[in-house]
């Protein structure tokens, strides 16, 4: 089924780093959403963005809508040994329910 | 806890066995969605409901998949005649109908088909 491209598949890097990924779409989406999943367990939600341009926070996370509707990014500062976990990128496209899903950011921090 | 469950939590079956996996909703939403997730890939859409109306189906919900949503609560997805190729996270999410709706996922029921 559809996907969205998500990079960079996986990232390897020490405590404390800033970390950065991005999502993008061949069609354009009304709502962008980040989840992370820890093994075993259903996706959390982090940030939700639902108009080009916005930025948002949440404590050390930082999501963007792209300009163009057909990406976003999620940055992470400082980052802390809980921080490890596999990240989601989601859209919805105007009109849809069902959020289509990115391949998935694979986070290891070593200590 | 008032987040979305989902029972079981995993569940081990022998190919050619019927399954059912329960997702009760955070209590005041109105939409229910089920997808599926294989290792290494995001999840995948397979159905959703708006009180007990099925109002989406993907292509990926073969004749072997029900859903049901009897009372717009509770919602059942049965699997008939498994197949090995059905083990996977069945992920439950729910959400209110607004115009900034956000889902919220369950931990979601683990398949084995062997």
């Amino acid at each position: 089924g559809q996907q969205l491209n998500q990079s960079p598949q996986s990232m390897f890097i020490q405590e404390g780093e800033d970390v950065s990924m991005n999502c993008t779409s061949s069609s354009i989406f009304n709502t962008w959403l980040w989840y992370k999943q820890d093994p075993g367990e259903g996706p959390v939600l982090l940030i939700a963005l639902y108009k080009a341009g916005e930025l948002t926070s949440n404590g050390r996370l930082t999501a963007q809508f792209g300009i163009t509707r057909k990406d976003s990014f999620l940055n992470i500062s400082a980052s802390i040994p809980s921080d490890v976990g596999i990240y989601f990128c989601a859209g919805r496209a105007q009109g849809a329910q069902k959020l289509v899903f990115g391949q998935g950011t694979r986070l290891t921090i070593n200590p | 806890d008032t987040g979305v469950s989902q029972n079981p939590r995993h569940k081990i079956t022998k190919r050619g066995q019927n399954v059912t996996f329960r997702c009760d909703p955070i209590s005041e939403h109105n939409r229910l969605y089920w997808y599926r997730q294989t290792l290494g890939q995001g999840p995948e859409f397979l159905t959703y409901f708006q009180n007990e109306a099925q109002l989406e189906k993907s292509r990926l919900l073969s004749d072997r998949f029900s859903a049901e949503r009897p009372k717009g609560s509770f919602s059942t997805l049965e699997i008939q005649r498994t197949e090995q190729g059905d083990s996977a996270m069945y992920l439950c999410a729910s959400s209110l109908a607004t115009g900034r709706e956000t889902q919220y996922f369950g931990p979601g029921t683990r398949l084995l088909v062997l």
